[in-house]
């Protein structure tokens, strides 16, 4: 059974880089894609990006500019980087196992809020 | 980008009676769409995928259908546990986009 555990700093101020880390445990690294999604307050969903194993990465163009996913396989790790936020990064952000048929695992999400 | 428009926003039903929620795309996705229901405080969950595959240990009350830029999420009997946002998401075109949501809510 796949479990996702992420953290990371859940209060930010303009213009700092958000930071988030997520576990996987059990399973296969391999095979899978590594994202991230984020969801504003009352909103919809937003894919930020995601990552392979071998660090092959795609990211939405909407934050391509901003966003870093990296991965450590050693230790079966992801992270995200997104830098300059503003208040409109205000958002839960989930880590997520990507399959060809869809997001099968999620992590339990992290409210990123952003002050001014 | 594949913009996905569900309808309706907000869907008012009892529990057992059927509900039927759609999802647009703005192009062409073949069959690579896939829907999910979210909780409330929770992270969704993937139901269906490749438009009318159900997910391991989804229950037979939940099919979809569809192919091209058309697509029907059906579930046959709500459960209580059935009144949730639903999102439909296409993996056609990088970026992987989300539809806006239908809210399944109690009459």
């Amino acid at each position: 059974q796949v479990q996702l555990q992420q953290w990371g700093a859940g209060l930010l101020k303009s213009s700092e880089t958000l930071s988030l880390t997520c576990a996987v445990y059990g399973g296969s690294f391999s095979g899978y894609f590594w994202g991230w999604i984020r969801q504003p307050p009352g909103k919809g969903l937003e894919w930020i990006g995601d990552i392979d194993h071998t660090g092959t990465a795609n990211y939405n163009p909407s934050l391509k500019s901003r966003v870093t996913i990296s991965v450590d396989t050693s230790k079966t790790q992801f992270s995200l980087k997104l830098s300059s936020v503003t208040a409109a990064d205000t958002a839960v952000y989930y880590c997520a196992r990507s399959r060809v048929s869809g997001v099968d695992n999620w992590g339990q999400g992290t409210l990123v809020t952003v002050s001014s | 980008e594949i913009v996905l428009t569900q309808s309706p926003a907000t869907l008012s039903l009892s529990p057992g009676e059927r509900a039927t929620l759609s999802c647009r795309a703005s192009q062409s996705v073949s069959r690579y769409l896939a829907w999910y229901r979210q909780k409330p405080g929770q992270a969704p969950r993937l139901l269906i995928y490749d438009a009318s595959n159900r997910a391991t240990g989804i229950p037979a009350r939940f099919s979809g259908s569809g192919s091209g830029t058309d697509f029907t999420l059906t579930i046959s009997s709500l459960e209580p546990e059935d009144f949730a946002v639903y999102y439909c998401q296409q993996r056609s075109n990088w970026p992987l986009t989300f539809g806006g949501g239908t809210k399944v809510e109690i009459k």
